[in-house]
């Protein structure tokens, strides 16, 4: 079975500090994709960034970064130096091999502090 | 370049109606994906379509609600017969190709109230 659990419910971070959103997830497929996503107040899903299972180097773009520990089977999100928009919820999502479809966690609701 | 198009952003009906729910994929993508989201929850994949077929639907309801992605025009999520459970936010998301890297790129949402 697939399945993505994100532990964090909410999150507070201080502006400018960095901040780990935590995801793990569980597959039997060799090959699979883990994606974040952003969901602001607003509500449409923006793409942030993705990491392959056969990636030797952590994924980044700009200032996320994904902390990809594949013993473990986990793909935390760091986001560094916080910005008020970044206020927002944070969605991790997996697609296996052998499935054309998105698994996605329960999200992280990350609020950012002035 | 426009983004995936989903309309209408906010649909209201009452018990017993049919709602409606249209993407009009990303210029160039041919693979639809249709997703629901309930409040406080993350997305659950509802079904997955290329032009004029369905590919997986293994996340929809067997009644109700149906899906299609013609030749022409947009894909279009349908709900008979709406119930109270039927309220969410329903996303489409399209890609280029299937590849295991590939992103979804998804829409507005349409926000489905059932009165």
């Amino acid at each position: 079975a697939q399945k993505i659990t994100q532990t964090q419910p909410g999150m507070f971070v201080q502006e400018k500090e960095a901040v780990t959103l935590d995801c793990t997830y569980d597959t039997s497929d060799q090959s699979y994709g883990l994606f974040w996503y952003k969901q602001p107040s607003s509500g449409e899903m923006i793409f942030l960034i993705y990491q392959g299972s056969y990636d030797e180097q952590n994924a980044t773009e700009g200032r996320y970064s994904l902390n990809f520990q594949k013993a473990r089977k986990s793909a935390n999100l760091v986001i560094s130096a916080s910005q008020l928009g970044d206020s927002a919820m944070y969605f991790c999502a997996m697609r296996p091999y052998n499935f054309n479809k998105f698994y996605f966690g329960s999200g992280t609701k990350l609020n950012v502090k002035p | 370049n426009a983004g995936v198009m989903q309309n209408p952003r906010h649909l209201v009906r009452r018990r017993g109606q049919e709602a409606r729910l249209r993407c009009s994929p990303m210029k160039g993508h041919s693979h639809v994906y249709w997703y629901r989201q309930l409040p406080e929850e993350g997305l659950k994949f509802m079904v997955y379509l290329q032009k004029e077929n369905i590919i997986d639907e293994s996340g929809m309801p067997k009644e109700r609600f149906s899906a299609e992605f013609p030749k022409e025009g947009p894909s279009i999520l349908r709900i008979q017969q709406v119930v109270r459970g039927d309220s969410a936010a329903y996303f489409c998301a399209s890609s280029p190709t299937q590849g295991v890297g590939q992103p979804q790129h998804f829409g507005d949402g349409t926000r489905l109230s059932i009165l």
